[in-house]
């Protein structure tokens, strides 16, 4: 069974920090996304990284996956309260499986 | 822009009754999926369905819960027989192609509560 850990578990920042939360596993993933889901709302995906060490930006967030496929991290840089959410991590093993979800990082920014 | 929508938005249900959670897709997507997420705890994934069959499932997917399609659009999930733990927000995902390399547009969920 793969299993997804994220840290930290909750994250409480003042608007204008940077901030990096992670997504650690020790199996190796295929493919890896990140979600934000908000109360109440179902998961919204950011992006899909798929390559070892691949490194992908959407504007203030710059998401890195593990050179051995087995980690990634999701760094926002100046955050804004807009930015509040629970931020999701999922891999799929391999090609035609589903993705298997993290427990999520809360964040909240501040004014 | 399309989206995936669930009905009912809240389902209340005397444990013991059935209930059928419905999604519609995106239209021209072709696979299907429900997750389940307990208050408080991850998103877990139940059943992916494609070409009118269900092509994998977990664990949590036992003989209580099926789905179906009835139609062209919409999508259902089936739980026979609730139970107190089967409280939950339930999601529906749908996609244009499998989900290793594309998205999976999510649905606003139905919140179960079983009593």
């Amino acid at each position: 069974t793969q299993l997804l850990e994220q840290s930290p578990q909750f994250l409480s920042i003042q608007e204008g920090e940077n901030l990096t939360v992670y997504c650690n596993s020790s199996s190796v993933f295929s493919s890896l996304q990140w979600y934000r889901q908000e109360p109440g709302e179902g998961p919204v995906l950011l992006v899909t990284v798929v390559t070892g060490g691949e490194v992908k930006k959407l504007k203030r967030l710059t998401f890195q996956f593990g050179d051995a496929r087995k980690d990634s991290s999701l760094h926002i840089t100046a955050a804004q309260p807009g930015d509040t959410g629970l931020y999701l991590c999922a891999g799929a093993a391999n090609y035609g499986q589903n993705f298997v979800f993290g427990p999520g990082t809360r964040l909240s920014v501040l004014p | 822009e399309p989206e995936v929508t669930q009905t009912p938005s809240h389902q209340v249900t005397q444990m013991g009754q059935e209930v059928i959670l419905r999604c519609v897709p995106i239209s021209n997507h072709l696979y299907f999926y429900w997750y389940r997420q307990i208050l408080g705890q991850k998103v877990e994934f139940l059943v992916s369905f494609y070409n009118n069959e269900i092509s994998e499932k977990s664990e949590i997917f036992d003989d209580q819960f099926s789905v179906e399609r009835p139609d062209g659009s919409n999508f259902t999930l089936k739980i026979r027989s609730t139970k107190l733990e089967d409280s939950a927000m339930y999601f529906c995902a749908s996609s244009n192609r499998g989900a290793l390399y594309n998205e999976q547009f999510f649905g606003p969920g139905t919140r179960l509560t079983v009593l």
